[in-house]
């Protein structure tokens, strides 16, 4: 098993470019979560997916990101244009079902730099 | 809103001693989950353990138990013989039973820190 997949680990772009973080989640798993961490907030959830659906993005911060699930195997959280306070570690983390009891599988995350 | 309070930013133990963080939470509903969560320096995000909130019997993995109190609405993380490798930030987290709502609610986090 090779647990939840993000790329890249590191990125570092300069304000006004667009960024792209992927993830690829535990085969089987059918909901899909995309988090923020910073100091200032801590965690936060920006988005989530169940059966490639958004359930739910009250967390997305603004318009400037955006997330999407074209399969079941694959998710994206673009970024357009960046900004500096977007600077954090991306998590993507799965799980079998919204009703799962075993928590979810968190990726290694993407830790994000914008100068 | 759910939320969930970790009112310990920091912990020191000595190694091979036992140490318990300290968890609480806010909700009105009467079924949940809650989790323990660790995330050492390479910030992976690593479950480590977990509670239904109909069970009366604490969770335990192995040196890792807690204490739930549902009433008082608490779930202490308590690790026993700690060991280096446990030095890392922990988070409790709180997620509704069924609905639509899917996502874990985390506190801010107690960073531990152990001693040899």
């Amino acid at each position: 098993d090779a647990g939840v997949i993000q790329s890249p680990r590191h990125e570092v772009t300069e304000m006004g470019q667009e960024v792209t973080l992927r993830c690829k989640p535990i085969s089987g798993h059918n909901s899909l979560f995309w988090y923020r961490q910073t100091m200032m907030r801590g965690l936060e959830l920006l988005i989530y997916f169940n059966n490639n659906v958004p359930i739910d993005d009250s967390g997305m911060p603004e318009d400037r990101f955006s997330a999407k699930m074209p399969n079941a195997s694959f998710s994206t959280l673009k970024i357009q244009p960046s900004e500096p306070r977007d600077s954090a570690v991306y998590f993507c983390a799965s799980s079998p079902s919204r009703r799962a009891t075993i928590g979810q599988f968190f990726g290694p995350g993407t830790r994000l730099t914008v100068l | 809103a759910q939320t969930v309070t970790q009112s310990q930013p920091e912990m020191s133990v000595q190694e091979a001693e036992t140490v318990t963080l300290s968890c609480t939470y806010d909700t009105s509903e009467s079924d949940y989950y809650l989790f323990w969560y660790k995330q050492p320096p390479s910030r992976q995000m690593i479950l480590v353990i977990r509670q239904e909130a109909y069970k009366q019997q604490n969770a335990t993995e192995n040196r890792f138990s807690v204490n739930f109190q549902k009433a008082a609405k608490s779930f202490s993380l308590k690790i026993s013989d700690s060991q280096l490798g446990d030095a890392a930030m922990y988070f409790c987290a709180y997620r509704n039973y069924g609905g639509s709502q899917g996502n874990l609610i985390f506190g801010k986090g107690t960073k531990l820190s152990v001693k040899p």
